[in-house]
């Protein structure tokens, strides 16, 4: 089993419609999680971090943490062309300040 | 402007050579490290560094080389041991008590010739 599983999509979504991406780990201890955004060709940028049960809200993006049920989610609300990339689902898993990666879902939001 | 320099921002390797990446960073982070990523593929840890003069192997040191010499830098070299090192290398740095965020740099394309 994969520390990180993200589904690798594409998941279409049209324009101003919610995205919904998933994630699900297996490391029951950790404690810190990302989500980061990638377009193609270019390097992760950190959209949300998450360190406690609940939804974390900033702008049109929310994270959601259920440690008891080993996932995090990303919402993005009022979708853009502009939110097209792959979202890497990201955690730390026990090591120090070491952070493991999914292998990211590729978002098309369709104008 | 504070950040992570990559530099280049392609390389060529020829057969059997050694290549050095080089990675800056000005954030005054204390950690850092270096991922390669394959076309669909996530990030994967190469080595990592915590303080000056310390580094460890992450999932797939074989093939690579690292030094810290200075905080502000932390330079890869892709051996010739390394067969396959067509991918898009990924320099980052965490601030300690940062809650473990991590920025990038703008990355290094390697090809081989």
């Amino acid at each position: 089993q994969k520390e990180v599983e993200q589904n690798s999509g594409p998941l279409s979504v049209p324009e101003g419609a919610i995205a919904s991406l998933n994630c699900t780990y297996s490391d029951r201890g950790s404690q810190s999680f990302f989500w980061y955004r990638q377009y193609s060709g270019k390097s992760p940028e950190l959209i949300m971090s998450i360190y406690s049960n609940g939804d974390k809200e900033d702008g049109r993006f929310t994270a959601q943490l259920n440690k008891a049920s080993q996932y995090v989610s990303l919402l993005i609300r009022d979708s853009q062309p502009s939110d097209s990339a792959t979202y890497l689902c990201a955690l730390n898993s026990g090591g120090y300040q070491k952070v493991t990666f999914g292998t990211g879902t590729k978002l098309q939001v369709i104008p | 402007d504070g950040g992570i320099t990559q530099s280049p921002k392609y390389l060529f390797r020829k057969e059997g050579q050694n290549v050095t990446l080089s990675c800056e960073q000005n954030l005054n982070h204390d950690a850092m490290y270096w991922y390669r990523q394959d076309p669909g593929q996530g990030l994967r840890l190469i080595y990592y560094s915590q303080i000056v003069n310390d580094f460890q192997k992450g999932d797939i040191a074989e093939g690579y080389s690292v030094s810290r010499e200075k905080k502000e830098s932390f330079p890869l070299t892709v051996t010739s041991a390394q067969k396959n090192p067509t991918a898009f290398y990924l320099c980052a740095s965490t601030n300690t008590g940062g809650g473990d965020i991590q920025y990038f740099g703008a990355g290094t394309r390697l090809s081989v010739l």
